[in-house]
């Protein structure tokens, strides 16, 4: 059961470069989720999708972009990376009310 | 705007020592209190769904209880494996399918 795969685990980046971060689902949900977590405090909701093709914006959305042409795939895009953004991004999906988290991927940017 | 506050931010028992952990939130119209364990460097697990005042519901040594204010999660003589960070989220009637996190608490148990 891989339920929600993220990937990569690890990444730096330096400062203006880009990325993607990589989300699938096997479960055939309709949601899916990114948040980022900073140390000691709670997770903060970026963006999200209620279906293939509908994206809307969460919490802390600036700096980011995703897309959603799938079910299954639902990538974070950072186009110009700040130090602001190093944190740990999670991925998330639901059917409905529970949400199930990705293990994350650990970004520094320096 | 749905507010979450979780108390204490850290706590530290000893094995069998039992204890809970608070969960204070405000929302417009709760659509679903969660609770999660997270473990170091992994992503957080759900463990419950609470959804009206007076509910509970129990796994192993934990029990989580909502009224109209707040979440308890009640761990019952914890041994180290429970060790891990707690999260406590809302979900409102506005929020659509969005939660909002609390900071989590750090339980440690020693043994």
């Amino acid at each position: 059961n891989a339920g929600v795969t993220q990937t990569p685990k690890f990444r730096i980046l330096k400062i203006g470069q880009s990325m993607t971060l990589q989300c699938t689902q096997d479960m055939n949900h309709n949601y899916m989720y990114w948040y980022r977590q900073d140390p000691g405090m709670g997770l903060k909701l970026i963006y999200y999708s209620v279906g293939a093709g509908i994206t809307d914006k969460g919490e802390v959305p600036n700096g980011y972009n995703v897309s959603r042409s799938t079910t299954e795939d639902f990538p974070l895009r950072l186009e110009l990376a700040a130090p602001s953004q190093t944190s740990v991004y999670f991925c998330a999906s639901s059917a409905d009310r529970d949400q199930y988290f990705g293990a994350g991927t650990r970004l520094s940017v320096l | 705007e749905d507010q979450v506050t979780q108390s204490p931010e850290a706590l530290r028992l000893q094995e069998g020592e039992s204890s809970s952990l608070n969960c204070s939130y405000t929302v417009s119209g709760l659509r679903g209190l969660f609770w999660y364990r997270q473990d170091p460097g992994k992503g957080p697990e759900f463990l419950f769904t609470l959804y009206s005042a007076g509910e509970e519901k129990e796994k192993e040594r934990l029990k989580a209880t909502l009224t109209k204010k707040e979440s308890f999660l009640h761990i019952t003589a914890p041994k180290p494996e429970d060790s891990a960070t707690y999260l406590c989220a809302v979900r409102g009637t506005k929020g659509a399918q969005k939660l909002v996190f609390g900071q989590g608490t750090r339980l440690t148990i020693n043994p």
